[in-house]
């Protein structure tokens, strides 16, 4: 079955961007079986769904986000990757990756998730 | 963007019994599109119902979802010792799409 796992550094510095990547494996992003989405989540907090992307590169944002976000997909390495500028201590989250069925709108599979700490 | 709201915030029972488990939208969820998961410390979470009542691959039948409209609800009978975790509900009817604050569900 599909299986996701998030790579990427695990401290940023304030004002820089934060850069991960997703690589999927057990099945092919060029499928099209799958949207692939950003979630966080801050530690002892809610979850917040960032973006997802589909094969084709169009990509869907969450507002509260989206003028520092960007989603891009390498489907040559059966990746995708989350960029977030200007980071802030209020960005340090655990960040997931996720299949979303179709399109559909729920969450399977995930990625075990990677925090990333915002800090100087 | 759709607020959803949990409760309560923390339930506490013990295996053996019954929960329930309420999430309400603070407008309506088009098409019932709302979806529930199980985190446990230090995992990804775990889908359990989407479509507000189907259950996802592998899940046991003593999870129930139910609801429509604002208001839904994950039942969980009988409870094992390994169901004891947070729970979120998620509504993908309208983008951006939104999670709850989470149920802690404690021995």
């Amino acid at each position: 079955q599909v299986q996701l796992q998030e790579s990427g550094p695990g401290l940023v510095k304030p004002s820089q961007t934060l850069s991960l990547t997703c690589t999927v494996s057990g099945g092919s992003i060029n499928s099209g079986s799958y949207y692939w989405s950003w979630i966080r989540q801050p530690a002892g907090k809610g979850l917040e769904w960032i973006g997802r992307i589909y094969k084709s590169g169009n990509t869907n944002y969450n507002p509260s986000l989206k003028s520092r976000v960007t989603i891009s997909v390498d489907t040559s390495k059966n990746q995708f990757s989350l960029m977030l500028s200007s980071v802030t201590a209020a960005d340090t989250a655990v960040y997931y990756c996720a299949g979303d069925n179709w399109g559909w709108g729920w969450f399977d599979p995930w990625g075990q998730g990677t925090l990333v700490t915002v800090s100087s | 963007e759709i607020v959803l709201t949990q409760s309560p915030g923390t339930l506490s029972l013990s295996p053996g019994e019954g929960a329930t488990l309420s999430c309400r939208a603070s407008q309506t969820v088009s098409g019932s599109y709302l979806a529930w998961y199980q985190q446990k410390p230090g995992q990804a979470p775990r889908l359990l119902i989407y479509g507000a009542s189907s259950r996802a691959t592998g899940i046991p039948d003593r999870f129930s979802g139910s609801g429509s409209g604002t208001d839904f609800t994950l039942t969980i009978s009988r409870l094992e010792p390994e169901d004891f975790a947070v729970y979120y509900c998620q509504q993908y009817g309208t983008s951006p799409y939104t999670f709850g604050q989470g149920t802690k569900l404690e021995i």
